[in-house]
C-alpha cells in the first residue's frame, strides 16, 4: 500500500548541533516531497520541498536530499536553535494527494 | 500568517450536538482539503474539493459532512460524533487539486473534543 515511513519519532540535540530526519516512501511514481514544521498550537507550515528532478536543495540552515533509486529523502538542519524545536513531517506525492509520515518531534536544548 | 484561517480554534461538543467548522483561504487557490490529525498517526486526508466540487472522499463516516460554497470557503458539518473523533482538524488549500505538483498551505486547525 501507499505509505511513508519517518524516523526517528523523537530527536533531541544540543543547540548548534545538526539534526537529520529520514523518510522512506513506497510509490516509485512520487515526484514531489515537501517537509512541514508544526509548532505547538499551529498548523503545519511548509519549510522546504524537493522535486524528483533534483537530488538536493538548500535554504539557509535547512537542506533536503533525495535518493530516488533507494526511495528515501532526508531533512538536514544545521546549527540548530531552540526555535527549531517542533514536530516535522515529511510527505510524498501521489497524482491526487500527499501521503504524510508520522512526524518527528525535535527538541533543541540550549 | 499562512493565508488560511479556521474557526473555531477549540470546540467541545457532546455526542448528540451538531456543530460546524469553518475554513477560509485568502490565497486565491482552487483546491481545499480537510485533514484529521490524531496523536502518533499520519495526517489523514478526509475530503478534497477542487473548484467547489468534491473530488475525493476517503471513506469518511457520514457523521462528517463537508460543504464548499465557493473556492474560498470550506465547512465541515459535524453531528452525532463519537469520542474517537476527538482530534485536530486541519484545513489546507493549494493552487490546484493535483497536490503532487502544488504546495499545500495549512490553517491553524480546530481542536475538537467530543465528550
Amino acid at each position: 500500500g501507499e505509505n511513508v515511513e519517518q524516523h526517528p519519532s523523537t530527536l533531541s540535540v544540543q543547540e548548534g548541533d545538526s539534526a537529520v530526519i529520514k523518510c522512506t516512501y513506497s510509490d516509485s511514481a512520487s515526484n514531489y516531497f515537501p517537509w512541514y514544521k508544526q509548532e505547538l498550537g499551529k498548523g503545519p507550515q511548509l519549510i522546504i520541498d524537493i522535486r524528483s528532478n533534483v537530488g538536493e536543495k538548500k535554504d539557509q540552515r535547512i537542506a533536503v536530499t533525495l535518493n530516488k533509486t533507494a526511495k528515501h529523502f532526508s531533512l538536514h538542519i544545521t546549527e540548530t536553535q531552540p526555535e527549531d524545536s517542533a514536530v516535522y513531517f515529511c510527505a510524498a506525492s501521489r497524482p491526487d494527494k500527499l501521503i504524510f509520515g508520522t512526524g518527528t518531534r525535535l527538541q533543541v536544548f540550549p | 500568517e499562512t493565508g488560511v484561517t479556521q474557526t473555531p480554534r477549540h470546540l467541545v461538543m457532546g455526542m448528540t450536538n451538531k456543530k460546524s467548522l469553518k475554513c477560509e483561504q485568502h490565497l486565491g487557490h482552487n483546491a481545499m482539503y480537510w485533514y484529521k490529525q490524531s496523536a502518533k498517526k499520519p495526517l489523514e486526508l478526509m475530503f478534497v474539493y477542487s473548484l467547489e466540487e468534491r473530488v475525493e472522499n476517503n471513506s469518511v463516516p457520514s457523521r462528517f459532512s463537508p460543504e464548499c460554497p465557493n473556492s474560498s470557503h470550506l465547512f465541515l458539518h459535524l453531528h452525532t460524533l463519537q469520542p474517537e473523533d476527538s482530534a485536530l482538524y486541519l484545513c489546507a488549500s493549494s493552487q490546484d487539486q493535483a497536490s503532487g505538483l502544488y504546495e499545500q498551505y495549512f490553517g491553524p486547525g480546530t481542536r475538537l473534543t467530543v465528550t
